[in-house]
C-alpha cells in the first residue's frame, strides 16, 4: 500500500511561471516531510522540509505547504527556471518509527520550458 | 568534499552470479541505508543501519544482504541475483540519530548504481 502518493507523473510549465507539485499521504502518524530533487544520472538531493507543527516553510524560490487535515503537501517553485527540470520526490517519516526511515512517493517529472 | 560514493555505477550481470555494490561516506554519519528505484514505485528501502554492526530490514529486503563492519562503509550484497533485481540502487547516509534527542530525517544520497540482471 502506497502511503505517500504523487498522483501526477509529470508536469510541464513555462519559465517564469509557478510550478506546483503535489503529494498526498495516508498515514496520520507522519510528522515530518521532505522534498528531494533528482537529475538524471545523479542521486536525489535534499531540497526543503517541513515539520507537522508548521503549515508552511520557505527557502528562496521554494515553498512547501502542509495541510494536515487533508493529508496533503505541495511544493511551489516561483519563478520556475529551466534548471528546475528534474524528478521531484516527496518523502515522509514519523518519530514513532524510531528508525529514521523515509517513505517516498513515486516522483513527479517537472519540465520547465524556456 | 562531503559525499556518498557508490561502485560500480553500472553493472550488467547474469542470474545467480554473486555481486557486491559498495557504498562509502566521508561525513562520519551513523545512519546508512540502501534504496531501489523502480518506475512508478519511487524509492523503496532495502536495508538500513543505525550504527556499526547494527542492520535491519527495510521494505524490500528479500534477495539482499548488507554488512556494517565500519562506520563509513555499507556494502549491498546480492548472493544470487535474479532479473527482478534489475533496478537503480541508491545508498544514503544521515547524521547521528539518537532516539532520545530525535530523529534526523535528511538523508544524503550517492549517485546510484544501475544494475541489469539477465
Amino acid at each position: 500500500d502506497q502511503q505517500v502518493k504523487q498522483n501526477s507523473p509529470s508536469l510541464s510549465v513555462q519559465e517564469g511561471r509557478i510550478s506546483i507539485l503535489n503529494c498526498d499521504y495516508t498515514n496520520s502518524m507522519f510528522d515530518y516531510f521532505l522534498w528531494y530533487k533528482k537529475y538524471p544520472a545523479e542521486g536525489p538531493t535534499f531540497l526543503i522540509s517541513i515539520s507537522s507543527i508548521k503549515d508552511k516553510n520557505e527557502d528562496g524560490r521554494f515553498t512547501v505547504f502542509l495541510n494536515k487535515s487533508a493529508k496533503h503537501l505541495s511544493l511551489h517553485i516561483v519563478p520556475s527556471q529551466p534548471g528546475d527540470s528534474a524528478v521531484y520526490f516527496c518523502a515522509a517519516s514519523s518519530d514513532g518509527s524510531n528508525t529514521g526511515k523515509l517513505i517516498f512517493g513515486q516522483g513527479t517529472t517537472l519540465q520547465v520550458k524556456p | 568534499e562531503a559525499q556518498v560514493t557508490q561502485n560500480p555505477r553500472y553493472l550488467i550481470t547474469v542470474t545467480g552470479k554473486k555481486l557486491t555494490v559498495t557504498c562509502s561516506q566521508n561525513m562520519n554519519h551513523e545512519y546508512m541505508s540502501w534504496y531501489r528505484q523502480d518506475p512508478g514505485l519511487g524509492l523503496r528501502q532495502i536495508y538500513y543501519s543505525m550504527n556499526v554492526e547494527v542492520t535491519d530490514k527495510g521494505d524490500v529486503p528479500e534477495g539482499y544482504k548488507v554488512s556494517r563492519k565500519e562506520k563509513r562503509n555499507f556494502p549491498l550484497i546480492l548472493e544470487s541475483p535474479s532479473p527482478n533485481q534489475t533496478s537503480l540502487y541508491f545508498c544514503a547516509s544521515s547524521p547521528y540519530y539518537h532516539p532520545d534527542s530525535g530523529v534526523t530525517y535528511e538523508q544524503y544520497f550517492g549517485p546510484g548504481t544501475r544494475l541489469t540482471v539477465t
